[in-house]
């Protein structure tokens, strides 16, 4: 049974102080990891994906890597704006096996 | 570019009764995949359709079931309802390429069940 983990559960910013969101996972022939953001009452929205270890990606403030056991995003000087739950999400045959997300607050 | 569509955007029904969902995909995309989200929890996986069949499903109930028309659009419906079945209720599109496509959801349908 693929198993992913998030943590912390939530994380309290100041703006502009940099943190990062942790993703582990267990599964059995991984396709791609993938996250995504989450507005409260909104479907996800998609950032980004990883096919293999060392790849690493960038949008903006937010940066994501991958091992062969875990991936991080980044949150480089947050705003107000990037507070959200952050889900992290495995692809092993066709379906996205979700953790439970970081919810991320930024304060101003 | 359209972006993936659900209706309705809310619905209340009672235990017992039977709900349909709908959803049409972004333009381009033709594999539906269905997640329920209860609160504070991450999507789990309903099933997924490709080419008007089920593909792959989760660990949800025959009272689950799903249809995928020729235009790609896809449909969830629910029988028996239970109060668990409360949730937000997500579809999410792709384009076909195999195992480890990216999926893009749309906004959900809020199912409360009294």
């Amino acid at each position: 049974e693929d198993q992913v983990t998030q943590s912390p559960e939530a994380l309290r910013l100041q703006e502009g102080e940099s943190s990062s969101l942790n993703c582990s996972y267990t599964v059995s022939g991984l396709r791609g990891l993938f996250w995504y953001r989450q507005d409260p009452g909104k479907g996800p929205e998609f950032l980004f994906t990883l096919y293999s270890a060392g790849e690493e990606k960038e949008k903006e403030r937010l940066k994501a890597t991958l091992t062969k056991k875990e991936s991080f995003l980044h949150i480089t000087a947050p705003k107000p704006e990037d507070s959200a739950t952050y889900l992290c999400a495995v692809s092993t045959r066709y379906k996205l096996s979700f953790g439970a997300g970081t919810t991320v607050t930024v304060r101003a | 570019d359209a972006g993936v569509t659900q209706s309705p955007t809310h619905l209340i029904k009672t235990r017992g009764q039977q709900v349909t969902l709908r959803c049409s995909p972004k333009s381009g995309h033709d594999t539906v995949s269905w997640y329920q989200q209860a609160l504070g929890q991450g999507p789990q996986f309903i099933f997924q359709y490709y080419e008007e069949e089920e593909r792959q499903r989760g660990n949800f109930p025959d009272r689950f079931s799903g249809h995928q028309f020729p235009n790609y659009s896809s449909e969830l419906n629910v029988n028996a309802l239970l109060l668990g079945d409360s949730a937000l209720y997500l579809c999410a599109s792709s384009l076909d390429g195999g195992a480890g496509d990216t999926q893009y959801f749309g906004p959900g349908t809020r199912l409360t069940v009294l």
